[in-house]
């Protein structure tokens, strides 16, 4: 079975540092991998999706990098700002896009 | 890009009366609809995955009579919650996966509260 975890589970930084989350998923056999935002009381807003063949994307300020044999992916956020506070969710699916399954998520505070 | 419209994004009911959700994809079909459901300070989990036309397939734990999924269409999905009680209150999240697509497009969610 599938399991997703994220470390830091929160996190509080200055406005203006570079910041790495961390996401391991247990099966290395995934089909994709995807990082979502989830500002409090809302829906998700993806981020940056990876396909299990590809080892990076980048989309503005976010850079996600994946090394499926370890299991692991990282987001990098550079010069995070006040807007970037939220939770970040990690997630994986297998099975050509079925059976998501998501981690805790980080929590971020980005200090004006 | 794919847009999936939930409805409605905030509802209240009294113990043990049904509330039903909607969720469509406005502008592809989705043969594959899924429901996820996020108690507070935790993540998503799935409920079940719902095709086009066939029954939903319930993840372990979920209770089908209870929650009633309906996927009439290729672009309507439903989750009806059944004689709500407190414990059913929670953000109750859609997704659908487009044919020949191995993405998911999340809804906005609905938040559920049962008096």
């Amino acid at each position: 079975k599938q399991e997703v975890t994220q470390i830091p589970a929160a996190l509080s930084v200055p406005e203006g540092e570079n910041l790495v989350l961390n996401c391991s998923f247990t099966d290395s056999a995934i089909y994709n991998l995807q990082w979502f935002r989830q500002d409090p009381g809302k829906g998700l807003t993806s981020l940056l999706l990876i396909q299990s063949s590809q080892r990076e994307q980048t989309s503005g300020r976010l850079n996600a990098s994946l090394d499926k044999s370890s299991g692991r992916s990282t987001l990098y956020i550079a010069a995070s700002q006040p807007g970037d506070s939220a939770t970040y969710l990690c997630a994986v699916s297998g099975n050509y896009g079925q059976n998501f399954v998501f981690g805790p998520g980080t929590r971020l505070s980005a200090l004006p | 890009g794919a847009v999936v419209s939930q409805h409605p994004s905030w509802v209240i009911c009294k113990s043990g009366t049904s509330v039903k959700i909607e969720c469509r994809s406005l502008d592809f079909q989705a043969t594959t609809m899924f429901w996820y459901r996020q108690f507070p300070k935790q993540s998503l989990m799935l409920m079940a995955t719902s095709n086009e036309g066939s029954k939903a397939t319930y993840e372990q734990g979920v209770e089908k009579d209870k929650f009633l999924i309906n996927h009439a269409s290729l672009t309507l999905s439903t989750l009806t919650v059944t004689s709500a009680h407190p414990e059913d209150s929670s953000f109750y999240i859609c997704s659908a996966r487009p044919a020949g697509v191995g993405l998911q497009y999340f809804g906005a969610g609905t938040r559920l509260s049962v008096l």
